[in-house]
């Protein structure tokens, strides 16, 4: 099956500028994620979909990020304006639904972010 | 909420030696348990996981993990790695966050060079 799909797959802008990253899902999953990785730690939940409605965006900071799903398949993460701390890895990953908590993810490649 | 500590950064490691990485995890309640590896260049894969039953689990590669609930540990072995093994590993743990849905943890990851 084709895995997750992302776009671009590196960027580099200023900071202040806008930024977006473009998501497509593995065919099914209803559920999708977004994660934002810093350099030397670990993928860290920004916000998650269930078919297109948010269920959980509690670590999003909400006053630069943006996400959205609407017709429930691709998703687009945007920050704006962009600061030099959101420079980072942002990854998407999806799974065929929450469950209970035991349906595994499924990653896709991500998007390196450089923010000069 | 839930946090994940893993206990190395970095392994290093000749080929024939055996591995484990340990994982700790704070969470009062039922948790759902993965391990996830990144080969250089590539996406976030899932090397085993666990929700109940036998502690041990297998995944692939050869690699185990063993769920200890007293010690709130999952700790990844394998036995004798190899040059391909080389790789960043992930501990994460999937809880019950509220509101319907589930949240996925990492740890910081470590990674593993092995020599050969």
């Amino acid at each position: 099956e084709a895995g997750v799909a992302q776009s671009p797959r590196y960027k580099i802008i200023e900071k202040r500028q806008s930024v977006a990253f473009w998501c497509n899902p593995i065919s099914g999953h209803a559920t999708l994620y977004w994660y934002q990785q810093i350099l030397g730690q670990g993928p860290k939940l920004l916000i998650q979909f269930q078919n297109n409605g948010v269920v959980d965006d509690s670590q999003l900071p909400k006053d630069r990020f943006s996400a959205e799903r609407l017709k429930g398949v691709d998703s687009t993460l945007k920050i704006q304006p962009a600061k030099l701390e959101d420079s980072a890895v942002y990854l998407c990953a999806s799974s065929y639904g929450q469950g209970r908590g035991n349906q595994p993810q499924h990653f896709g490649d991500g998007t390196r972010l450089s923010i000069l | 909420a839930q946090s994940v500590s893993q206990h190395n950064h970095h392994v290093i490691l000749s080929e024939a030696a055996s591995l484990e990485l340990g994982c700790n995890y704070s969470y009062g309640g039922t948790v759902n348990l993965f391990w996830y590896v990144q080969y250089p260049g590539q996406h976030l894969q899932l090397l085993l996981k666990y929700f109940s039953g036998d502690p041990l689990v297998k995944g692939i590669k050869g690699f185990e993990a063993e769920f200890i609930k007293s010690k709130f540990s999952f700790n990844l072995r394998k036995p004798s790695v190899q040059w391909s093994d080389t790789a960043e590993y992930f501990c994460a743990v999937n809880a019950y966050s509220g509101a319907g849905s589930y949240q996925l943890t990492f740890g910081k990851g470590t990674k593993l060079s092995v020599i050969p």
